[in-house]
């Protein structure tokens, strides 16, 4: 089993739609959570980070964090065609960050 | 503020050589750390650096090796280069301080290609 699980998808929606991404893990030490988003052939670029279970806006992003479960979400909202790329979570308890496999979401204009 | 740059961009060298990415961190970043992203997955850490001491390793062989320089730059060195070595290689740059607490900020990658 991997420390962290996500759905690679691909996810496609018409824009304005609510994108929503989701990770799981196994974990317990993870205390820092934290959404990129990669565009093809870049480097991630962060998103979101988080360090307590709850809810965080920013703009158009909400990131959700429940450790009871070990579940992250990332909503979007207002979807846009340059919202369109690989959004990966990842996690650390220490030094590294443990990333999942990334989902691939394509927001039709 | 200038962000983390890395050269070079794209690679291509054959099987059993040896190659050496480089890494310049964000400005008033005092850490460095290497993942490894092959195609259609998420990023796999190598190692981190800090004050230009290997602050931990994953689970990449020792043919894997890095430094970091005074002013936090780096360098990632692969040896004996293997077909499953090529990938898209990511450097993080972060500030890690008393807290323990960091954000890591990722340069765009050299892209690696062994024949």
């Amino acid at each position: 089993q991997k420390e962290v699980e996500q759905d690679p998808g691909p996810l496609s929606v018409p824009e304005g739609a609510i994108v929503s991404l989701n990770c799981t893990y196994s974990n317990s030490a993870f205390q820092y959570f934290m959404w990129y988003r990669q565009y093809s052939r870049k480097g991630p670029e962060l998103l979101m980070y988080t360090y307590s279970s709850g809810n965080k806006e920013d703009g158009r992003f909400t990131a959700q964090v429940d450790k009871s479960s070990k579940y992250i979400s990332l909503f979007i909202r207002d979807s846009q065609p340059s919202d369109s790329a690989t959004y990966l979570c990842a996690m650390s308890g220490d030094y590294k960050l443990s990333f999942g496999a990334g989902t691939t979401v394509t927001v039709r204009a | 503020e200038t962000g983390v740059t890395q050269s070079p961009t794209h690679l291509i060298k054959t099987r059993g050589q040896q190659v050496t990415l480089r890494c310049s961190s964000q400005s008033g970043h005092n850490t460095v750390s290497w993942y490894q992203q092959a195609l259609g997955q998420g990023p796999q850490f190598i190692f981190q650096y800090y004050r230009e001491e290997e602050n931990g390793r994953g689970n990449f062989p020792p043919r894997f090796s890095g430094l970091q320089f005074p002013n936090y730059s780096s360098e990632l060195n692969v040896n004996a280069l293997e077909l499953d070595d090529s990938a898209l290689y990511l450097c993080a740059s972060s500030l890690v301080g008393l807290a323990g607490r960091d954000e890591q900020f990722f340069g765009p990658g050299t892209r690696l290609t062994v024949l």
